[in-house]
């Protein structure tokens, strides 16, 4: 069974703050991806990666960025955190980067910026 | 670009009776998308429902279906009867055929069943 973990689940912030969000899949999937959703709204894409090293630029990009340190892990970094991004954050992995490969989701972790 | 719409935020539904979630799609790339709906329970990560990557089938996981229309662009879930257990948040989503893996995904709609 896939895994995909989120750290913290909830986190709350100052304006201007530094925020490090945390992802880890121990499904020896190459690709990973960080979302965001907003109240009645659907996800969408920040960044994504494709390996150890590799980041590629989502559809929402302005405002983070990201790191994938290792195939388990990949960071979402806010480093001047504002109330826009209190969202709900959703992190994913998949063994494939084809059209139709499964994305397995982590929990995820509610922001909230004050 | 692409775009998915979900017309019910929430839907509210008795135990037993008959479901369907509308969904609708927009894909600006060249062939036909492959479509999914993924499904959130409460307090866990979105998990995925069902998929059809080719026009015209149909998909079908734990009494829920959904067939491709690629005439209507749609692709509306439907259960003949749901569960207390099915309250949950039913996102439609498509990835396109650049094969990046980028998912587009619907406003999400809120089921609610009643016992």
């Amino acid at each position: 069974e896939a895994a995909v973990t989120q750290s913290p689940r909830n986190k709350v912030t100052v304006t201007g703050g530094n925020v490090t969000l945390s992802c880890r899949q121990t499904n020896s999937h190459n690709y990973m991806y960080w979302y965001r959703q907003d109240t009645g709204h659907g996800l969408r894409l920040i960044h994504y990666s494709y390996g150890a090293g590799n980041l590629q630029i989502g559809d929402v990009p302005d405002g983070y960025k990201a790191t994938r340190t290792t195939q388990e892990d990949f960071f979402l970094l806010l480093e001047l955190a504002s109330p826009s991004q209190t969202s709900l954050y959703f992190c994913a992995s998949s063994e494939d980067w084809g059209n139709y490969a499964e994305q397995f989701f982590g929990p995820g972790t509610r922001l909230t910026v004050l | 670009g692409d775009s998915v719409t979900q017309t019910e935020g929430q839907v509210t539904v008795s135990e037993s009776k008959s479901l369907i979630i509308n969904c609708t799609y927009s894909a600006t790339s060249i062939g036909y998308p492959n479509l999914f709906w993924y499904v959130r329970y409460p307090g866990e990560g979105l998990q995925l429902l069902l998929k059809v990557i080719t026009a015209g089938q149909k998909g079908s996981s734990r009494g829920f279906e959904a067939t491709y229309n690629k005439e209507a662009t749609s692709f509306h879930l439907q259960k003949a009867s749901v569960q207390e257990s099915d309250s949950a948040v039913y996102y439609c989503a498509l990835s396109d055929n650049t094969n990046t893996g980028k998912l587009t995904f619907g406003d999400g709609t809120v089921l609610t069943v009643k016992p």
